[in-house]
């Protein structure tokens, strides 16, 4: 069964500055999600990668297969960012929504 | 944008009593998904339902738990005979292809069984 870790589980930013959080999974993947979680508890869906990169405003997602490993990227952050960041991944043959989830990074953006 | 609605946000019952969490996916959807938090832990995957049937479930769902989709809008998650250890944030979420897409969540409904 694949293992999610993620890195850092903690992460405390002045505003203003580039944030990156780690993802690495230990077996084939399908794909790979990057979720936010507010402080009230609700889920939101940021990114599916399967390869490569995508770009949505400050928010940046890559992932190399080869190396079983995502990095979510923000850029100039600001204090609406502070969230836990999740990522999520689907197995090699697995149905969509069966996903194995990592336990999540805790950003805090100061201003 | 279209959201997926969950109801109650939060439900307290006591051990033993059956509980049904509500979830209304977005209208084009056709699959979806139940997931639980437990308190401080990760999310887990319970089980995704398309075309009126369970297409996958974790060990998590036994025969505790049930869904049903009773009408055109609604997605149900039945728990019966609740134990202490049901207590979780529950999120539905819903996509609209079975294929490799963003999924949608809903708020959550927190359960707290006491």
């Amino acid at each position: 069964k694949n293992e999610v870790e993620q890195s850092p589980q903690n992460l405390t930013a002045q505003e203003g500055e580039f944030i990156t959080i780690n993802c690495s999974y230990s077996v084939g993947i399908s794909a790979l999600h990057w979720l936010q979680q507010h402080p009230g508890g609700g889920i939101v869906s940021l990114f599916m990668l399967s390869s490569g990169k995508k770009k949505h405003g400050r928010l940046i997602a890559t992932i190399n297969i080869q190396e079983k490993h995502s990095s979510l990227h923000i850029t100039a952050s600001h204090p609406r960012d502070s969230a836990v960041y999740i990522c999520a991944v689907r197995e090699a043959g697995g149905s969509q929504g069966n996903l194995i989830f990592g336990k999540g990074t805790k950003l805090s953006v100061k201003p | 944008e279209p959201e997926v609605t969950q109801t109650p946000s939060h439900q307290v019952t006591q051990m033993g009593q059956e509980v049904i969490l509500r979830c209304v996916p977005i209208s084009n959807h056709l699959y979806f998904y139940w997931y639980r938090q437990i308190l401080g832990q990760k999310v887990e995957f319970l089980v995704s339902f398309y075309n009126n049937e369970i297409s996958e479930k974790s060990e998590i769902f036994d025969d505790q738990f049930s869904v049903e989709r009773p009408d055109g809008s609604n997605f149900t998650l039945k728990i019966r005979s609740t134990k202490l250890e049901d207590s979780a944030m529950y999120f539905c979420a819903s996509s609209e292809t079975g294929f490799n897409e963003k999924l949608f969540f809903g708020s959550g409904t927190q359960l707290s069984v006491l």
